[in-house]
């Protein structure tokens, strides 16, 4: 069993809709939680961080996590032409320098 | 800056060859890495420097070699690649014991013929 597992998609909305993204984890060590968005052919940018459970805001994007499940979500409200891109969640259990990363999932917002 | 720079952006080399891939950045991180990409898949952990120090190394085959010059600088070695080395190579920087993410590059796309 993977570490963390992500759904890779392709996942295809249109434009304005809100898009949940969403990971599962094995390991309940996992303590620090983050979602990266990566353009084609480009590095992934990191999006949201949060520690442990609960949510966490920043203009359209929320992130959720949810330890006693064992589960992380990403949502993007009113979502925009130029959120077409591979979304990456990550995860580590400690203040460290290895992270388990998902497959990634592919999003297409259509106009 | 808020940046990490890797150098080039494309490469292609042959078998034989040997090149070098740079990351540069300049945001005081003490922990930089190296970071393989194929198409569609994950990022996978190649090298860890921490304190320009090598703290992990995943198993990597010895045709790639890292090196840490200074706090500011990470390269990648490559000599005699195989074509499925083919891949987009990676660069990211953080906090020494940051949970809180990286900075990655935007990467180097290596083809080897």
């Amino acid at each position: 069993q993977k570490e963390v597992e992500q759904d890779p998609g392709p996942l295809s909305v249109p434009e304005g809709a809100i898009v949940s993204l969403n990971c599962t984890y094995s390991n309940s060590a996992f303590q620090y939680f983050m979602w990266y968005r990566q353009y084609s052919r480009k590095g992934p940018e990191l999006l949201m961080y949060t520690y442990s459970s609960g949510n966490k805001e920043d203009g359209r994007f929320t992130a959720q996590v949810d330890k006693s499940s064992k589960y992380i979500s990403l949502f993007i409200r009113d979502s925009q032409p130029s959120d077409s891109a591979t979304y990456l969640c990550a995860m580590s259990p400690y203040l460290g320098n290895q992270f388990y990363f998902g497959t990634g999932t592919s999003l297409t917002v259509i106009p | 800056d808020t940046e990490v720079t890797q150098t080039p952006k494309h490469l292609v080399m042959g078998m034989t060859n040997k090149k070098s891939l740079k990351c540069e950045q300049h945001m005081g991180h003490r922990a930089m890495y190296w970071y393989k990409q194929k198409a569609k898949k994950p990022p996978e952990l190649m090298f860890v420097y921490s304190y320009e120090k090598l703290s992990i190394n995943e198993s990597v085959p010895s045709r790639f070699s890292p090196e840490c010059p200074n706090s500011s600088l990470l390269n990648l070695h490559l000599h005699a690649l195989q074509p499925e080395d083919s891949a987009l190579y990676l660069c990211a920087s953080s906090q020494e014991n940051s949970g809180f993410g990286y900075t990655f590059g935007s990467g180097t796309r290596l083809t080897v013929v």
